[in-house]
C-alpha cells in the first residue's frame, strides 16, 4: 500500500554541524514531495518541496535530494541552529489530492 | 492574510458530547483539507474540499464526523458523540492548485481532549 516512512526516529547533532534526515516512500507514481517541520504545539511548517522530475532542490540552509531509483528522499540542513530542533516529516502527494506523512524524525540540536 | 486559522486552539469535552471546529484557509486557496494527528505520529488525511465540494473522505472519517465548507471559504468539522479515541490534534490545511504548484499550508491545529 501507500506509505512514507523514515529510517531514524531521533537524530542529535551538534550546533553548527550539518544534519541529514532520511525518508523512504513506496508509491513510485508519486510526483511531489514535501518536507515539513513541526514544533511542539504547532502545525506542520513547510520547509521545501521537490517534484519527481528533479533530483535536487536547494533552499536557505536546506537541500532536498530525491532518488527515484530507490524511492528515497533526504533533507539536509546546513549549519544547524537551536531553532532547528523539531520533528521533521516527509510527505508524499498522492494524486494531487492529499498528503501521506511518515512517522517523523525528532531532531535535537546540542549546544 | 496571515495564513490558515483554526479555532479553538484547545477543546476539552466530555465523552458523548458534540464538538465543532472551524478552519479559515488562506483566502485565495481553493482547496481545504482536514487531517488528524495523534501523539508521535504524522498527520493522517481525513477529507478535502475543492471550493464547496467535498471530493474525498478517508475511511478514518466515521459516521460521527461531518465536514462542511458551505461557501467555499471557511470549513467546519463536527464530531458527534465524542469518544476518548477521538482525542487528537485536528489540522486544517489549504492549497491553491495552479500549474502544479500546490502550496500546502497548515494551520496550528485544534487539540481535542475527550475525558
Amino acid at each position: 500500500g501507500e506509505s512514507v516512512g523514515l529510517h531514524l526516529p531521533t537524530l542529535s547533532v551538534q550546533e553548527g554541524d550539518n544534519s541529514i534526515i532520511n525518508c523512504a516512500y513506496s508509491n513510485s507514481a508519486s510526483d511531489y514531495f514535501i518536507w515539513y517541520k513541526q514544533e511542539s504545539g504547532k502545525g506542520p511548517q513547510f520547509i521545501i518541496d521537490i517534484r519527481s522530475n528533479m533530483d535536487k532542490r536547494q533552499g536557505q540552509r536546506v537541500t532536498v535530494l530525491l532518488n527515484k531509483t530507490v524511492k528515497h528522499l533526504s533533507l539536509q540542513i546546513a549549519a544547524t541552529q537551536p531553532g532547528d530542533s523539531a520533528v521533521y516529516f516527509c510527505a508524499e502527494n498522492i494524486g494531487a489530492q492529499k498528503l501521506v506523512f511518515g512517522q517523523g524524525t525528532r531532531l535535537t540540536i546540542n549546544p | 492574510d496571515t495564513g490558515v486559522s483554526q479555532d479553538p486552539r484547545h477543546k476539552i469535552t466530555k465523552r458523548g458530547q458534540n464538538v465543532t471546529f472551524r478552519c479559515d484557509p488562506i483566502s485565495e486557496h481553493n482547496r481545504l483539507y482536514w487531517y488528524r494527528q495523534t501523539l508521535g505520529q504524522g498527520p493522517e488525511f481525513l477529507t478535502y474540499f475543492q471550493n464547496e465540494a467535498q471530493l474525498e473522505k478517508s475511511r478514518l472519517l466515521s459516521d460521527r464526523f461531518s465536514a462542511e465548507r458551505p461557501k467555499g471559504s471557511f470549513s467546519t468539522l463536527e464530531i458527534q458523540r465524542t469518544e476518548q479515541g477521538d482525542s487528537a490534534m485536528y489540522l486544517c490545511a489549504s492549497s491553491f492548485r495552479t500549474g502544479g504548484d500546490y502550496g500546502y499550508t497548515f494551520g496550528s491545529g485544534t487539540r481535542l481532549t475527550v475525558v
